[in-house]
C-alpha cells in the first residue's frame, strides 16, 4: 500500500501568514488522485481539495493544492483564525486508499 | 442538504459484536459509493471499508477483513457496518462518508459526525 508522510507534524504560524503543508507518497499517486481534508477538534473531516489541485465546493480560494507523482503541497495563502486545525492528505489512486498522519496547524 | 447520521456505537467487550448504521439524506443514495473511515483516539484517519452504489462490490482494509461486513439498503438510504470479533485496537470514532462516484475508490465529499466504538473489558 502507498504510505503518505506529511510534514511538518506541527506548524506554528500567525494569522495572515502563508502556510505550506507537504504530503509525500511512497509510490507515485496515479492520476494525481490526492485529496486534502481539514479537521477541527470534535468535528468530522471536511473536504478541501481533490485531484491534487481542485477546490471543493465552498472552499475559499486562499486554499490551493499542487503537486504530482510523489510530492504534493497544500498552501494556505493568508491564514485566517478559523484555519487552525489538523490537515490530512489522502490518496485514492491505488487500493487500499490511505491517509497521511496529519499536520497540526497551530497559532503561534 | 446532504446529511449523514451515524448510530450504533457504544461500549463492547473484546470478542463482541456491534452494528453501526448511517442514515443518508439529500442525495440519490444508490448512485454513490459509501465508505467507513475510523479514527482512533488522538490518531489519524484510517479507511476501513467501502461499498459501491449498487452494493454489488465491497472492499475492506486488511485490518478488518474477515471480521467486518459492510452493506447497504438502498430502499432505506442506510449504510451498515457489522463488526464482529472486536479487539481493543478497533476502538475509534467511526465515520461514514459519501464518495463522489458510484465506485468507492474516490474522494469523500460529505462525512457524518461519527459514532464512538469502545472495545474494553
Amino acid at each position: 500500500e502507498i504510505v503518505l508522510t506529511q510534514s511538518p507534524g506541527t506548524l506554528s504560524l500567525s494569522p495572515g501568514q502563508r502556510a505550506t503543508l507537504s504530503c509525500r507518497a511512497s509510490q507515485t499517486v496515479t492520476y494525481r488522485y490526492l485529496a486534502w481534508y481539514q479537521q477541527k477538534p470534535g468535528q468530522a473531516p471536511r473536504l478541501l481539495i481533490y485531484g491534487a489541485s481542485s477546490r471543493a465546493t465552498g472552499i475559499p480560494d486562499r486554499f490551493s493544492g499542487s503537486g504530482s507523482g510523489t510530492d504534493f503541497t497544500l498552501t494556505i495563502s493568508r491564514l485566517e483564525p478559523e484555519d487552525f486545525a489538523v490537515y490530512f492528505c489522502q490518496q485514492y489512486g491505488s487500493s487500499p486508499q490511505t491517509f497521511g498522519q496529519g499536520t497540526k496547524l497551530e497559532i503561534k | 442538504e446532504v446529511q449523514l447520521v451515524e448510530s450504533g456505537g457504544g461500549l463492547v467487550q473484546p470478542g463482541g459484536s456491534l452494528r453501526l448504521s448511517c442514515a443518508a439524506s439529500g442525495f440519490i443514495f444508490s448512485s454513490r459509493a459509501m465508505s467507513w473511515v475510523r479514527q482512533a483516539p488522538g490518531k489519524g484517519l484510517e479507511w476501513v471499508s467501502g461499498i459501491s452504489g449498487s452494493g454489488d462490490s465491497t472492499y475492506y482494509a486488511d485490518s478488518v477483513k474477515g471480521r467486518f461486513t459492510i452493506s447497504r439498503d438502498n430502499s432505506k438510504n442506510t449504510l451498515y457496518l457489522q463488526m464482529n470479533s472486536l479487539r481493543a485496537d478497533d476502538t475509534a470514532v467511526y465515520y461514514c462518508a459519501k464518495v463522489v462516484e458510484p465506485h468507492y475508490d474516490f474522494w469523500m465529499d460529505v462525512w457524518g459526525q461519527g459514532t464512538t466504538v469502545t472495545v474494553s473489558s
